[in-house]
């Protein structure tokens, strides 16, 4: 496709279910983020992807946030037994290169209201 | 870690007028970029500007990095500006992260 695609845009979870949400980066990028978005705030770090390497999960808030891109392209964020706390946009973004000044780009984003 | 911070938090312009945004951030960078976020939640990346300046079209953005702050100049501002803007740093030390500061939040009325 011509951007980040992700999915669902929407996501209700009861809490303590287990959620997957889907990252489509702009093909051939190499460069892939997870932030979270809270009602108000700006986005903070999750994890970076370069290709299939996992190189930096340091904002995960708990080990139940889990991420992966096994084949150096779509990425999956999981979030185990989730809490209220985890209500928030999550967004995907991708770089063409891993260099600093590679343009982000970002998704719409999965909204997530934990019940 | 480092911090980022924006101003003013609120913003409210009449269509036509210029208006400036600052980023403060509190260690050295080697990557600022500035986004517009749309009403739809849509993120766009702006500028890529860790130091100098910057044009495209109506917008303009300067980084003084020795005195750790970027600016962002709208002029004659339209409608569609309206949305947050939100600066980013990635700070010297670190890996592939930005910082994001909580956003000027623009609304632009006709």
């Amino acid at each position: 496709g011509a951007g980040v695609s992700q999915s669902p845009r929407y996501k209700v979870a009861k809490r303590g279910q287990d959620v997957a949400l889907r990252c489509d980066p702009i093909s051939g990028h190499v460069s892939l983020f997870w932030y979270q978005q809270a009602l108000g705030q700006g986005p903070e770090f999750l994890t970076y992807f370069q290709n299939e390497a996992q190189l930096d999960k340091s904002g995960l808030p708990s080990d139940r946030f889990f991420a992966e891109r096994p084949e150096g392209s779509v990425s999956t964020l999981k979030i185990q037994r989730t809490q209220q706390e985890d209500s928030a946009v999550y967004l995907c973004a991708s770089s063409f290169t891993h260099r600093r000044n590679s343009p982000l780009h970002f998704g719409n984003g999965t909204r997530l209201t934990v019940t | 870690g480092i911090q980022v911070e924006q101003s003013p938090p609120d913003l409210i312009l009449q269509e036509g007028a210029n208006s400036t945004l600052r980023c403060n951030f509190s260690d050295s960078v080697n990557n600022l970029q500035w986004f517009h976020q749309n009403p739809w939640g849509q993120l766009i990346n702006l500028f890529y500007i860790p130091s100098g300046t910057k044009q495209n079209g109506r917008l303009s953005a300067t980084t003084v990095a020795t005195e750790r702050y970027s600016l962002l100049y709208i002029s004659s501002s339209q409608t569609t500006d309206s949305g947050v803007y939100f600066c980013a740093v990635d700070p010297e030390t670190s890996g592939s992260r930005l910082t994001f500061g909580e956003g000027t939040q623009l609304t632009v009325n006709p």
